[in-house]
């Protein structure tokens, strides 16, 4: 089993609609969950970063973590054609890695 | 500017001559790590450093070594590059350890024929 999980996609959405992005990962110890967008041909860039069981509301990003269930999501509300991009999910495993999932491709469509 | 810097960008080499991809951070960050990314395999952790002269493998440091004897660079080195080594390399650097958001460099493109 993958250690991070992703829909690889692609994932299309209407522009203004809400995207949602999920990630679920393997090792109950983790305890750092990070969303990285990454466009294409471009260095991944931190979206958003959560620690502790619930929501977290940055803008139009929302991070949701359920460590009982292990799993992750990244919602975009108001979606814009400029966040048509890769979206990472990475997840520190419980030392001093950091593992990342494939990756989902999201397309907003205007 | 707050940067992580990498060199060269773009590198084409044949199997067997040793190389060295260069990564620079100005922000003082105490971690540093190198990712490979290929498609359908997403970026994966290669080696990282919590300090000068401290580092530890990541999860594919086969066919890599690295060295960390200042604080601000941390040197990718292939001894014999082989072309499943091709890929698009990431440096990537945060202020304490893996926990804290890595900031990445601009990626390394190479290509071993």
């Amino acid at each position: 089993q993958k250690e991070v999980e992703q829909n690889s996609g692609p994932l299309s959405v209407p522009e203004g609609a809400i995207a949602s992005l999920n990630c679920t990962y393997s090792d109950r110890v983790s305890q750092s969950f990070f969303w990285y967008r990454q466009y294409s041909g471009k260095s991944p860039e931190l979206i958003m970063s959560i620690y502790s069981n619930g929501d977290k509301e940055d803008g139009r990003f929302t991070a949701q973590l359920n460590k009982a269930s292990q799993y992750v999501s990244l919602l975009i509300r108001d979606s814009q054609p400029s966040d048509s991009a890769t979206y990472l999910c990475a997840v520190n495993v419980g030392n001093e890695k950091l593992t990342f999932g494939t990756g989902t491709r999201l397309t907003i469509i205007p | 500017e707050a940067q992580v810097t990498q060199n060269p960008r773009y590198l084409i080499t044949v199997t067997g001559k040793k190389l060295t991809v260069t990564c620079s951070q100005n922000m003082n960050h105490e971690y540093m790590s190198w990712y490979r990314q290929d498609p359908g395999l997403g970026l994966r952790q290669i080696y990282y450093s919590m300090n000068v002269e401290v580092t530890d493998k990541g999860d594919v440091p086969e066919g890599y070594k690295v060295s960390r004897k200042e604080k601000r660079n941390f040197p990718l080195i292939l001894e014999s590059p082989s072309p499943n080594q091709t890929s698009l390399y990431f440096c990537a650097s945060s202020l304490a350890n893996s926990y804290n958001e890595q900031f990445f460099g601009p990626g390394t493109r190479l290509t071993v024929l």
